[in-house]
């Protein structure tokens, strides 16, 4: 079974520090990675898609990639009390197209 | 329009009942999906449509019943469910199905089997 692994949490920060969310995955030939924001009660939304190693940012969210050692990790600089969400890692697995989604990450930022 | 929309957005039904959950986009989009939610777990993928055929099956039982009855819609028929299938119903879409998109959630049906 391939498999997307997240720390649970709850992962406290304070209001204005930086929040790292991890994501591991088994399947070295996954060629896509995504992280989609959960509020409590509500349908995922896509923040940040990566394909290729390295860091991707898009405002206060940066996106790093390791193929080699299998993670994603998801940045938030500058966290806010309204970024307190589950934090959903997705990989697409080799040849079928399927998202695989991770377990989330419980954040709270706190004010 | 970039939103997928699903209603009902609430829905309890008893074990004998037949229901249907609706779900629709006008984004173009050409792929559209079926996710199981249950409390504080991932989504569980349940159906795939490509270009309005069923591609994937995740070997969900008979009583869920998928249609698309054309590029916009994406229908799930409920029958004989039971109390475990209570869960969030999301609808997804996605320009096509490949590795480079990312999904559009629906708001999702919170179903109640009673």
């Amino acid at each position: 079974q391939k498999e997307v692994e997240q720390n649970s949490g709850p992962l406290s920060v304070p209001e204005g520090a930086i929040a790292s969310l991890n994501c591991t995955y088994s399947d070295r030939v996954s060629q896509s990675f995504f992280w989609y924001r959960q509020y409590s009660g509500k349908s995922p939304e896509l923040i940040m898609s990566i394909y290729s190693n390295g860091d991707k940012e898009d405002g206060r969210f940066t996106a790093q990639l390791n193929k080699a050692s299998q993670y994603v990790s998801l940045l938030i600089r500058d966290s806010q009390p309204s970024d307190s969400a589950t934090y959903l890692c997705a990989v697409i697995t080799s040849g079928t197209y399927k998202y695989i989604f991770g377990t989330g990450t419980r954040l709270k930022v706190l004010a | 329009d970039t939103e997928v929309t699903q209603t009902p957005k609430h829905l309890v039904m008893g074990m004998t009942n037949k229901k249907s959950l609706k779900c629709e986009q006008h984004m173009g989009h050409r792929a559209m999906y079926w996710y199981k939610q249950k409390a504080k777990k991932p989504p569980e993928l349940m159906f795939v449509y490509s270009y309005e055929k069923l591609s994937i099956n995740e070997s969900v039982p008979s009583r869920f019943s998928p249609e698309c009855p054309n590029s916009s819609l994406l229908n799930l028929h409920l029958h004989a469910l039971q109390p475990e299938d209570s869960a969030l119903y999301l609808c997804a879409s996605s320009p096509r199905v490949s590795p480079n998109y990312g999904y559009t959630f629906g708001s999702g049906t919170r179903l109640t089997v009673v």
